[in-house]
């Protein structure tokens, strides 16, 4: 079984459409994270939720929002699709929050807005 | 702010031959720094961390990495590379309060020449 999975793996639509990823970990971790990489392979965290409460909210515009049902998932809603969202998105989770900084990735989605 | 750089973009070696990828990082507090792979396709693994201890660390699949406090540095090294060690490496350090928010560098591409 795939540790992080998220899904879908590619996502091709049209600006201004309203788009959701979706990732779920069978670690049984308690902190989930999106992060961004952009077509230059930089890789730049987003959110971060520990036990469904968000503690990282980087300088992301609030079309993205962040949903964590419950500690194994965490959904990413996009609103408005723009152009300049297009990149890959990772979800990645870890074990203890502030101790290991050992990040499990997903393969990501690859996200093209045309 | 934290930061990391990897000063080359993308790098060559022929199969056999040893390989070093050099890091750099800016933080002021003892870092936490890692090294990731990520190989065409998915997501990231961690390949070794440094918390504190031996500046020397070992990881998966044959490479070490050693710490270097006066040189603000983490290099890693591989004796000799595999053709299946070609891939992005990314260097990344633990920052903020939690060291679980993880700040990655742009990453070194790495070809292997058969």
């Amino acid at each position: 079984d795939t540790a992080v999975s998220q899904t879908p793996k590619y996502l091709v639509t049209q600006m201004g459409n309203d788009k959701s990823i979706k990732c779920e970990q069978n670690l049984g971790h308690d902190t989930m994270y999106w992060y961004k990489q952009d077509s230059k392979k930089f890789l730049k965290i987003m959110f971060s939720y520990n036990n469904k409460e968000l503690i990282i909210n980087e300088t992301v515009p609030n079309r993205f929002s962040p949903k964590s049902p419950d500690k194994a998932h965490l959904n990413l809603h996009i609103n408005s699709l723009e152009l300049g969202d297009s990149a890959v998105y990772f979800c990645a989770s870890s074990q203890d929050y502030g101790t290991s900084g050992k990040l499990f990735f997903g393969s990501g989605t690859q996200l093209s807005v045309l | 702010a934290q930061s990391v750089t990897q000063p080359d973009i993308h790098i060559t070696v022929s199969e056999g031959a040893s390989l070093e990828l050099r890091c750099n990082y800016s933080y002021g507090a003892t870092p936490y720094l890692f090294w990731y792979v990520q190989s065409p396709g998915q997501g990231l693994q961690l390949l070794l961390k440094y918390f504190s201890g031996d500046t020397l660390v070992q990881g998966i699949k044959g490479f070490e990495a050693e710490f270097k406090r006066s040189q603000s540095s983490f290099n890693l090294r591989k004796p000799s590379v595999h053709w299946s060690d070609a891939a992005e490496y990314f260097c990344a350090v633990g920052a903020g309060t939690s060291y679980d928010k993880v700040i990655f560098g742009p990453g070194t591409s790495l070809s292997v020449i058969p």
